[in-house]
């Protein structure tokens, strides 16, 4: 079973409001990243990290920035919410670096609205 | 990355073996192909994955081929819970991140 937590699940919110949204793994994993993605729709790649300190912008731009100051902790915040930010988030993360099994685990995802 | 082709949606009897092909023709030597499926909303479960030999594990099988330009994944005895969008995704297992595709549509049907 794959220990990655998002929070909320839900989130309806108004426009300029800043939010952050959570994600934390115990599995001890080095790498990790946010996806977004629409009904029916890619999943989009937004942002990864290699590891503590380390974070790159992912293949869709995006207005929102993460940080990783912790290895089990990687949070994603939009300074000022609007409805186009309005989408599901979906955080993952995959083994050690040099592991010979790359295989990703997601968390439940962050469904959010801006109103 | 080399780029995966799925076709966008399949139908499979429940109680059936599900065959999902995925070409991958410009693969390279040291890619490995990565299987996950997503159920409905949920985020995206790893399946199998696998760089030349055929694999098998509780959840799946994968067939490579030998010139390793297409792959297939046989969910042996498909339920109503295997419904989902599967995602055939060739990647060095060294590589930075995954692209996900569009991936196809089982549906298993009563």
């Amino acid at each position: 079973e794959a220990d990655i937590y998002q929070t909320p699940r839900y989130l309806v919110i108004g426009t300029g409001k800043k939010i952050t949204l959570e994600c934390s793994q115990t599995m001890g994993h080095d790498k990790m990243y946010w996806y977004q993605q629409d009904p029916g729709m890619e999943l989009h790649l937004i942002h990864y990290s290699y590891g503590v300190n380390s974070t790159e912008k992912g293949d869709l731009s995006s207005e929102s920035t993460v940080s990783r100051i912790r290895t089990e902790h990687f949070p994603l915040t939009l300074e000022s919410a609007r409805p186009s930010h309005t989408s599901q988030y979906l955080c993952a993360s995959s083994g050690r670096q040099g592991a010979y099994n790359e295989k990703l685990f997601f968390g439940s995802g962050t469904q959010l609205s801006v109103l | 990355d080399a780029k995966t082709t799925q076709p966008p949606s399949m139908d499979c009897a429940e109680g059936r073996a599900a065959n999902l092909p995925c070409n991958h023709s410009t693969i390279s030597g040291n890619e490995y192909v990565y299987w996950y499926r997503q159920i409905h909303s949920q985020g995206p479960q790893y399946i199998i994955h696998g760089l030349k030999n055929n694999e098998t594990n509780e959840m799946a099988s994968l067939i490579i081929t030998e010139d390793r330009k297409s792959s297939t994944l046989i969910l042996p005895h498909a339920t109503l819970r295997d419904t989902a969008v599967y995602y055939c995704i060739v990647r060095e297992n060294s590589g930075s991140r995954l692209t996900f595709g569009e991936g196809t549509q089982l549906t298993v049907n009563p």
